[in-house]
């Protein structure tokens, strides 16, 4: 089975500090893909990255980073300089790798960024 | 190009009654999911369909739930008989196909309240 845990329930931060999102995953698949989507107040999910297993490089998008380890079985997300516009939740999901890409979504974490 | 659409945005119905939620996928994505989300948690899959087939109903969570996708585009989730503990946002997600490269797409989502 599959499994993702988001520790942190609810992170406030002032206004240009960075903060890091923590996902831990378990799986037993070889092969198998990682996921991070921001809900904003609208609620729609929006996709921000994927991640293959395979792929351990880190990744930087503008303001976003992305921490991928496979020995701790973690795939954190940063952001530097944060702005208002990041309060949102944030999920973390994980799927297979066998042609049903059903994602297995953490219970997210709430970021708000105080002005 | 449009994203994914849901209608209704909202629904409420009394315990007992029928209802059925629709999505518009993405033109040309051939794989649809639905999945629900309870508050204060992360989606859960309900369902699969790739083209006009359901591949995966394993989140089905009891037989008043069923889906359907008659031509392989527009999908409908019926719920049956339904209960207070059916209350959630029901998600669709469309992707062009369901190899586990592909990215789901996420709408907006229909709130429904069961009093």
């Amino acid at each position: 089975a599959q499994k993702v845990t988001q520790a942190q329930t609810e992170i406030s931060v002032v206004e240009k500090e960075d903060v890091t999102l923590d996902c831990v995953y378990e799986t037993r698949d070889t092969t198998y893909y990682l996921f991070w989507y921001k809900q904003p107040p609208s609620g729609e999910l929006v996709f921000l990255i994927r991640r293959n297993s395979f792929d351990e490089q880190n990744e930087i998008s503008g303001r976003y980073s992305w921490n991928f380890q496979k020995s701790t079985s973690s795939f954190n997300f940063t952001i530097t300089a944060s702005q208002v516009v990041d309060s949102a939740v944030y999920f973390c999901a994980l799927s297979q790798n066998f042609g049903n890409e059903k994602l297995t979504f953490g219970t997210g974490t709430r970021l708000t960024i105080i002005p | 190009g449009a994203g994914v659409s849901q209608t209704p945005s909202n629904k409420v119905t009394e315990k007992g009654k029928y209802v059925e939620l629709r999505c518009d996928p993405i033109s040309g994505h051939t794989a649809l999911y639905w999945y629900r989300q309870s508050l204060g948690q992360g989606p859960e899959f309900l369902i699969y369909f790739q083209g006009t087939g359901a591949a995966d109903d394993s989140g089905l969570p009891n037989d008043r739930f069923f889906a359907v996708r008659p031509e392989g585009s527009v999908s409908t989730l019926k719920i049956q008989r339904t209960e207070r503990g059916d209350s959630a946002v029901y998600l669709c997600a469309s992707s062009q196909s369901s190899a586990s490269t592909d990215t789901q797409y996420f709408g907006p989502g229909t709130r429904l309240t069961v009093l």
